[in-house]
């Protein structure tokens, strides 16, 4: 089964506005974690929210998890140039760790 | 700040040949994981590690796959006779604990093309 879908799959803003995605899941999870990828490089660790969690700050970042609705979202405010990348969800549900990711969100923040 | 780190950044080999990933996990870390991205595509886990056994593998993780931890620092995938549908980038991530604080940190990834 598909876990952890991203809506919107493109994003584009200007320097300054905020960026919303949505992540969405099927299975009960141990916890949901997002990543951001930058054109053909690695998966950078932004933010892991529990099961047992509703909100989780970082920087400029705002993670929420509603389970009920098994869905998250990522809110990052006052974007810069340097956020433009990839974001990705993904989800640990109660395997051996196995991280299922969504197909991410483009985000592109022109100056 | 402690980075996972892979070699090599980019292999290409004949279809048939073996190929070995080589990793370095975060050195207080216990479990390790390897998953690959074919372009365009999703990142798909393969294999998890802990304990110096397979925890769980994926469907794509068959017989052509193995991983090894060798000695205390390196975590390594091999593809014993590689297929052209093995291109993709290869990244080998590792958390600390396990369950809900399974932190998974990745590394910078290799990026294999078979010809």
């Amino acid at each position: 089964s598909q876990q952890g879908e991203e809506d919107p799959q493109a994003l584009s803003i200007q320097e300054g506005e905020n960026a919303t995605m949505n992540c969405s899941y099927k299975t009960s999870i141990n916890n949901l974690q997002w990543y951001r990828q930058n054109s053909g490089r690695g998966l950078v660790h932004l933010i892991l929210i529990r099961s047992n969690e509703r909100e989780k700050h970082s920087g400029r970042l705002r993670v929420t998890l509603d389970t009920s609705k098994k869905s998250s979202s990522l809110l990052i405010t006052a974007s810069r140039a340097a956020d433009t990348a990839s974001y990705f969800c993904a989800t640990d549900s109660h395997s051996w760790g196995k991280l299922q990711f969504g197909a991410g969100t483009q985000v592109v923040v022109t100056p | 700040e402690p980075e996972v780190t892979q070699t090599p950044s980019h292999q290409v080999t004949q279809m048939g040949q073996e190929v070995i990933l080589r990793c370095v996990p975060i050195s207080n870390h216990l479990y390790f994981y390897w998953y690959r991205q074919i372009l365009g595509q999703k990142v798909e886990f393969l294999v998890s590690f802990y304990n110096n056994e397979i925890s769980e593998k994926s469907e794509i993780f068959d017989d052509q796959f193995s991983v090894e931890r060798p000695d205390g620092s390196n975590f390594t995938l091999k593809i014993r006779s590689t297929k052209l549908e093995d291109s993709a980038m290869y990244f080998c991530a590792s958390s600390e604990r396990a369950g809900d604080y399974n932190e998974q940190f990745f590394g910078p990834g290799t990026r294999l093309t078979v010809l």
